[in-house]
């Protein structure tokens, strides 16, 4: 019974590159949830995707961060012309519906981007 | 920002029981309270979550406050496989605010 797969574990990537992470959630979830943990802070809400659909982007940056989840294969958080700013852990967590009042978030092991 | 308070860290003895205590004096009446802990270089895990009456499950107990300003996460038997950052996190949805957590340490 697989858990939420992130992959890669580590990414490394020089300023300007593009960075794609990649997230395929638990066997029989539909809801998929990107969070960051910069250095030394907590994890924080960036982006809510169901397939094909975006149903929150209130905590992505406005501009080079994008994130889709097809109707096949796994989720992408994408992050264009990467700055040093943007090395963190990223994580991805997923529901088998829409995470109210009742449900956990079953969360992945992370990627760690660090921009060069 | 993180609304709830939580201790920096605490210690506890392996097998005994720990109490981790959190504050959440902003909460408002359609939130729960949800703990995690996140082991290093691991994402987090949920260990419980509640609304207002206390609950229980196989990894820990939650208290909370009859005005639900506080609460306690409760580890019956500590053992070294529990020593992680614990978050409380107040919230009505997934947009799940982490703060910085407490650090328990176990002693063997």
């Amino acid at each position: 019974n697989a858990g939420v797969m992130q992959n890669p574990r580590h990414l490394v990537r020089r300023r300007g590159q593009e960075a794609r992470l990649r997230c395929s959630p638990m066997k029989g979830h539909s809801h998929v949830y990107w969070y960051r943990q910069l250095p030394e802070e907590g994890l924080k809400f960036m982006v809510y995707l169901q397939k094909e659909n975006i149903i929150d982007e209130s905590g992505m940056p406005k501009e080079r961060f994008s994130a889709e989840f097809p109707k096949e294969g796994p989720s992408i958080l994408r992050i264009q012309q990467v700055v040093r700013g943007d090395s963190a852990a990223y994580f991805c967590a997923s529901s088998p519906g829409w995470t109210a009042t009742n449900e956990k978030l079953f969360f992945g092991s992370g990627t760690q981007l660090s921009v060069l | 920002d993180a609304k709830t308070t939580q201790p920096n860290s605490m210690e506890s003895n392996e097998e005994e029981p720990v109490h981790l205590p959190c504050n959440h004096s902003t909460i408002s009446g359609t939130d729960y309270i949800h703990w995690y802990r996140q082991l290093p270089s691991q994402g987090p895990e949920y260990v419980i979550h509640g609304l207002t009456s206390n609950v229980n499950n196989r990894m820990a107990s939650l208290a909370i406050a009859e005005d639900r300003k506080s609460s306690t996460l409760i580890l019956h038997r500590a053992t070294l496989r529990d020593a992680a950052v614990y978050y409380c996190i107040q919230g009505s949805n997934y947009k799940l605010t982490f703060g910085k957590g407490t650090l328990l340490t176990v002693n063997p």
